[in-house]
């Protein structure tokens, strides 16, 4: 059974950098695409970045310029870094699955509220 | 890249059937099979229902099911149950190589 766990800090300041880690229990890592995944309080889902450990990153045009997703594959875990920022990044953000072959997510982190506030 | 454009809400009763659709480009929905579907639960992450437009992953109730025609895909529920009522979310992959969800659905059971 796969399992994807996340955490970072959860309050930051306007300016700073956002930081979280998902780890991935169950299955294998490196053959799988893993996205990033943010839900701003009562609004909609928006896709942030993948990463892939063969073919590399691509990453949402609207925030590619302060996104970085990187891997490390001795701990199975990918992270996303979002430099920067406002209150406009205060979101529930989600890692999840590729699924196999497909563009589909079919497993999901428990998800991580965000807030930026001064 | 816009979100694709979903109805705010749809309502129906116990046992009735609802449709959902998500409507998008030629660069979009229109462009590949990738269209899914997500149906998320107040305070819980989204769970994949539907893929590539029609299939079901396992232990998904077959009262979901999906078609698109054109740039405008659709997700039916028949029979609906109070267990139903949920935010719907539809999902694209884009001839620019990243993905796009719709606006979201939020469903009613009367």
């Amino acid at each position: 059974q796969v399992q994807l766990q996340q955490w970072g800090a959860g309050l930051l300041k306007p300016s700073e950098t956002l930081s979280l880690t998902c780890a991935v229990y169950g299955g294998s890592f490196s053959d799988y695409c893993w996205s990033w995944i943010r839900q701003p309080p009562g609004k909609g889902l928006e896709w942030i970045g993948e990463i892939h450990h063969r073919r590399g990153t691509k990453y949402n045009p609207s925030l590619k310029s302060r996104v970085t997703i990187s891997e490390d594959t001795s701990k199975n875990q990918f992270s996303l870094k979002l430099t920067s920022v406002t209150a406009a990044d205060t979101a529930v953000y989600y890692c999840a699955r590729h699924m196999d072959r497909k563009w589909s997510f079919d497993y999901w982190g428990q998800g991580s509220l965000v807030s930026v506030s001064s | 890249q816009s979100a694709l454009t979903q109805p705010a809400s749809v309502s129906g009763s116990p046992g009735q059937s609802i449709t959902i659709s998500c409507t998008g480009t030629s660069s979009d929905v229109g462009a590949y099979s990738s269209l899914s579907w997500y149906q998320q639960h107040p305070g819980k992450a989204p769970k994949l229902i539907i893929y590539d437009i029609t299939n079901r992953p396992s232990g998904v109730s077959n009262r979901f099911s999906g078609s698109k025609s054109g740039n405008t895909a659709s997700l039916t529920i028949s029979g609906l149950q109070a267990e139903d009522e949920a935010d719907y979310y539809c999902k694209s992959y884009t001839t620019s190589g990243t993905y796009v969800f719709g606006t979201g659905t939020e469903v009613s059971v009367l």
